[in-house]
């Protein structure tokens, strides 16, 4: 099983402010393989990003992907207000795909 | 427009079944792969079961491997999850989620249910 750690666990930043969110896989996987989804508390989570660095349909451009094998970025460029929540890696790199534990964002 | 409409949560014994539905509309069902995730309360997501588009293939996380199955009916527009010998730790909302690419070219999961709790407990 392919294991991914996000870092940090909380990021606590004011509006404006540039937020990086990280994923670290226990493996090498293509970094075509990994999304990103937000989710806020009592909804279903939103996909964000799709194969490393594919916005979702309707995702606004402050949000991009990036990184390598092992090592992979999510930017939230300016951070707004309604960007608090937490935000999830997954790969499926593997058959069996996985999700990082998450990194909650909160906005002073 | 997309909907994934669940049904099939609420409480159940240790050791006992349920099967979860999930019917779909606003896209050609049969094109894409569909997954089951679930989250335990206050915890973060886990991925269970993706069912192949076709119905041919079916994965599963090593914790439910052996006591759930997904299945689909394509005909129907409708995935279903049957889970068995069900343990308290299985307790969480259960989603689910439609691929983003079209017949396995993998892409993400841009399409979710609300969500069905279940919740396993004497």
């Amino acid at each position: 099983e392919i294991v991914l750690t996000q870092s940090p666990g909380t990021l606590s930043l004011s509006p404006g402010e540039r937020a990086t969110l990280s994923c670290r896989a226990s493996q090498h996987l293509s970094s075509r393989y990994l999304a990103w989804y937000q989710q806020k508390p009592g909804q279903a989570p939103r996909l964000l990003i799709y194969d490393s660095s594919i916005r979702a349909t309707g995702i606004p451009d402050r949000f991009s992907g990036s990184g390598s094998e092992t090592d992979l970025t999510l930017t939230i460029s300016r951070l707004e207000p309604e960007d608090s929540a937490v935000y999830y890696c997954q790969q499926y790199y593997s058959s069996a795909w996985t999700f990082g534990q998450g990194t909650k964002v909160e906005i002073k | 427009q997309v909907q994934l409409v669940q049904s099939g949560g609420g409480v159940v014994q240790p050791g006992g079944s349920l099967r979860l539905s999930c019917v779909v509309s606003g896209f050609t069902f049969s094109n894409y792969a569909m997954h089951w995730v679930r989250q335990a309360p206050g915890k973060g997501l886990e991925w269970v079961a993706v069912k192949s588009h076709d119905g041919s293939s079916e994965y599963y996380s090593d914790s439910v491997r052996g006591r759930f199955a997904s299945s689909r009916n394509n005909s129907k527009n409708t995935l279903f999850l049957q889970m068995s010998s069900l343990r308290p730790e299985d307790t969480a909302v259960y989603y689910c989620a439609k691929e983003v690419g079209v017949a396995g070219a993998v892409g993400g999961l841009d399409y979710w249910g609300h969500g069905t709790l279940v919740t396993v407990s004497s």
